[in-house]
């Protein structure tokens, strides 16, 4: 039963370019989360997804940050007009319906953005 | 004041060593919590859930004081394998939300 797969694991932009990163939860899983970390600081939460559906996305910076989980398909993380503060190690995570309020979220190796 | 609350260390402890990590968060609505590592440059991996009676996991103890706030880790006979950020994680559950509260980790480095 294959992990939490990311890809790509490195991804190098320029600024003002785009980056999408891409995240396909573990066989089973139908919920997603996106965290962020800064270099030498703890992870952040971004947004939880269920197909198709955003549920939570209060820790999403208000512009250039999207994501989606179609039907079909990876969850998508998109970062337009890429800066420099963006540079940071995404990680996505999954967990399976919550059943009487188990929430064990098993995370991907991550992806790893610089913006030059 | 942040969410979750660590000394970031870094813990260097000789081999063998029992060493300690303790953990306060601030939203007392907060209902699960559970203790990550992070090995340098990796994925966060869980260790533990904590429970308000205790848990034991081999060589690792979790501890969680409800009224304060508190929630702790023991590694007892440490390993050169144990060395790694540790991650005092926080869930809280809200009417839509399920995403989890991390701490900014505590560095523990184990030596011959």
């Amino acid at each position: 039963n294959a992990g939490v797969m990311q890809n790509p694991r490195h991804l190098v932009r320029r600024r003002g370019q785009e980056a999408r990163l891409r995240c396909s939860p573990m066989k089973g899983h139908s919920h997603v989360y996106w965290y962020r970390q800064l270099p030498e600081e703890g992870l952040k939460f971004m947004v939880y997804l269920q197909k198709e559906n955003i549920i939570d996305e209060s820790g999403m910076p208000k512009e250039r940050f999207s994501a989606e989980f179609p039907k079909e398909g990876p969850s998508i993380l998109r970062i337009q007009q890429v800066v420099r503060g963006d540079s940071a190690a995404y990680f996505c995570a999954s967990s399976p319906e919550r059943q009487g309020g188990t929430d064990t979220q098993y995370f991907g190796p991550g992806t790893r953005l610089t913006v030059l | 004041r942040k969410e979750v609350e660590q000394d970031p260390g870094p813990f260097n402890v000789p081999e063998g060593a029992t060493v300690a990590f303790n953990c306060t968060y601030s939203n007392s609505a907060s209902q699960s919590f559970f203790w990550y590592r992070q090995d340098c440059r990796k994925e966060p991996k869980l260790l533990m859930s904590v429970y308000s009676s205790g848990n034991e996991d081999g060589r690792f103890t979790a501890q969680l004081n409800r009224a304060s706030q508190y929630i702790s880790l023991l590694i007892r006979d440490s390993k050169l394998s144990d060395s790694a950020t540790y991650l005092c994680v926080v869930h809280i559950l809200t009417g839509g939300g399920n995403k989890l509260t991390f701490g900014t980790g505590t560095q523990l480095k184990v030596e011959l």
